[in-house]
């Protein structure tokens, strides 16, 4: 059963750090690529970030690109978000998402519970 | 205001069809495939449809997705209680370089 569990969500001050992960299990993590989805509060939906299977391309949404870094350890099975300077607007649930092939496009065949990032004075 | 538009509500009867509108451009939909998401309320988004048209074990065959140009539709045939949920669409924009979703349309089951 695959299973996508985060965490690090917390509250933080504006311009301050913080670095999400989320603990994959159930499938070949190395193989597939994996994102970051947002929701502020009573929001739609908002694609953060994503990293490729191979190769390791990284891809930005416009609002966090230059703040937001994504990483992976594979030998983990872990997927890394770190957040820097962040901002009231960045407050959401974040959700890690599994690519649904080897490739990367807007297929999330599964989805974590998520975790709550709180930016706040 | 999201790069896919959805119209922001959709309702009907139990049973009755109901069609959910998905409009981009060809930077998006024009060009890439289209997927969709479920979100129940208080929970975490679920596959829905992917590829435009194909759906995930599990998914009942009520729902069925299409795609004409720059627009993508989901249909539900034959409405039921369960589908009381927030439903998304979305695709990677070729000039963007990233992924877009639809800004959601919360469907009410009468």
């Amino acid at each position: 059963e695959v299973q996508l569990l985060e965490s690090g969500g917390a509250l933080v001050q504006p311009g301050g750090s913080l670095r999400l992960s989320c603990a994959a299990s159930g499938f070949t993590f190395s193989n597939y690529a994996m994102s970051w989805v947002r929701q502020a509060p009573g929001k739609g939906l908002d694609w953060v970030s994503a990293i490729r299977a191979i190769g390791g391309d990284t891809y930005f949404a416009d609002s966090v690109k230059g703040r937001f870094t994504i990483s992976r350890d594979n030998s983990k099975n872990t997927l890394y978000l770190q957040m820097n300077g962040l901002r009231v607007e960045d407050t959401a649930v974040y959700y890690c998402a599994k690519g649904g092939y080897s490739g990367f496009d807007s297929h999330f065949d599964y989805w974590g519970r998520g975790t709550l990032v709180t930016v706040s004075s | 205001q999201s790069v896919l538009t959805q119209s922001p509500s959709a309702s009907g009867t139990p049973g009755q069809r109901v069609t959910i509108s998905c409009s981009g451009s060809r930077s998006n939909i024009g060009t890439n495939t289209v997927n969709w998401y479920q979100q129940l309320p208080g929970t975490a988004p679920k596959l829905l449809i992917y590829t435009i048209n194909q759906r995930p074990s599990g998914v009942p065959d009520r729902f069925s997705g299409s795609k004409s140009g720059t627009s993508a539709s989901l249909v539900i045939s034959g409405l039921q209680s369960e589908d009381e949920a927030d439903y998304y669409c979305a695709a990677w924009d070729d000039s963007l370089t990233y992924v877009i979703f639809g800004g959601g349309t919360k469907v009410t089951v009468l």
